[in-house]
């Protein structure tokens, strides 16, 4: 079975500033997605960055990029000049892309990291 | 992107009634939904997968019989949380699945459930 682990529970970083979040995952699939989530105090849920695993260039939204190590199961986010609406609940997920009857696997979430920001 | 809707967005109930909770996918057809569970402080725990016009998919440890899904359209999926007792007050996610769309899954903005 696949797992994500989040190993940094909370996390902290100064406005302007640039903060890394990790996240490693197990898998034995070749073929899959990752993703990061952010879950703001609204409790929405909005994906943030998603990544396709045969690609090999690391995927960047704005200001946010991953760095994805594919050997070493690695898939961190790196948030560039934070600023004060990034902090919230940040989850990093797994999908197999293998065909369930039609529908691809679902979401697998890691624990999550709380990242704060400091004005 | 596409928009999936949750109503209501709080509930309160007595011990012992039941709840319904609705799902729309508001601009798309979702052919999959997902109905999550995340208590304070902790990842989203999925409850089910439904796909429209077939019965739930439970996942291990959840009650089929406590929290009855019905995917009944390609744009609504409804959680009735049934006898529901103060253990199942939690925050109720859900989520769908564009078949066109590439496999992106969307989320609602979920459901406080409080049961007293």
């Amino acid at each position: 079975a696949q797992t994500v682990t989040q190993s940094q529970p909370e996390m902290s970083v100064q406005e302007a500033e640039t903060v890394t979040l990790s996240c490693t995952y197990d898998t034995s699939e070749s073929d899959y997605y990752l993703f990061w989530y952010k879950q703001p105090p609204s409790r929405q849920m909005i994906l943030v960055i998603r990544q396709e695993a045969y690609k090999q260039q690391n995927a960047t939204e704005n200001r946010f990029s991953v760095n994805f190590q594919k050997a070493a199961k690695s898939f961190s986010l790196k948030i560039s000049d934070s600023q004060l609406g990034d902090a919230a609940m940040y989850f990093c997920a797994y999908r197999s892309a293998k065909n369930y009857g039609g529908s691809q696997g679902n979401l697998i979430f890691g624990k999550g990291t709380k990242l704060s920001v400091k004005p | 992107g596409a928009v999936v809707s949750q109503h209501p967005s709080r509930v309160i109930c007595k011990s012992g009634t039941s709840v319904k909770i609705e799902c729309r996918s508001l601009d798309f057809q979702a052919t999959t939904m997902f109905w999550y569970r995340q208590f304070p402080k902790q990842s989203l725990m999925l409850m089910a997968t439904s796909n429209e016009g077939s019965k739930a998919t439970y996942e291990q440890g959840v009650e089929k019989d406590k929290f009855l899904i019905n995917h009944a359209s390609l744009t609504l999926s409804t959680l009735t949380v049934t006898s529901a007792h103060p253990e199942d007050s939690s925050f109720y996610i859900c989520s769908a699945r564009n078949r066109r769309g590439g496999y992106e899954q969307y989320f609602g903005p979920g459901t406080r459930l409080t049961v007293t």
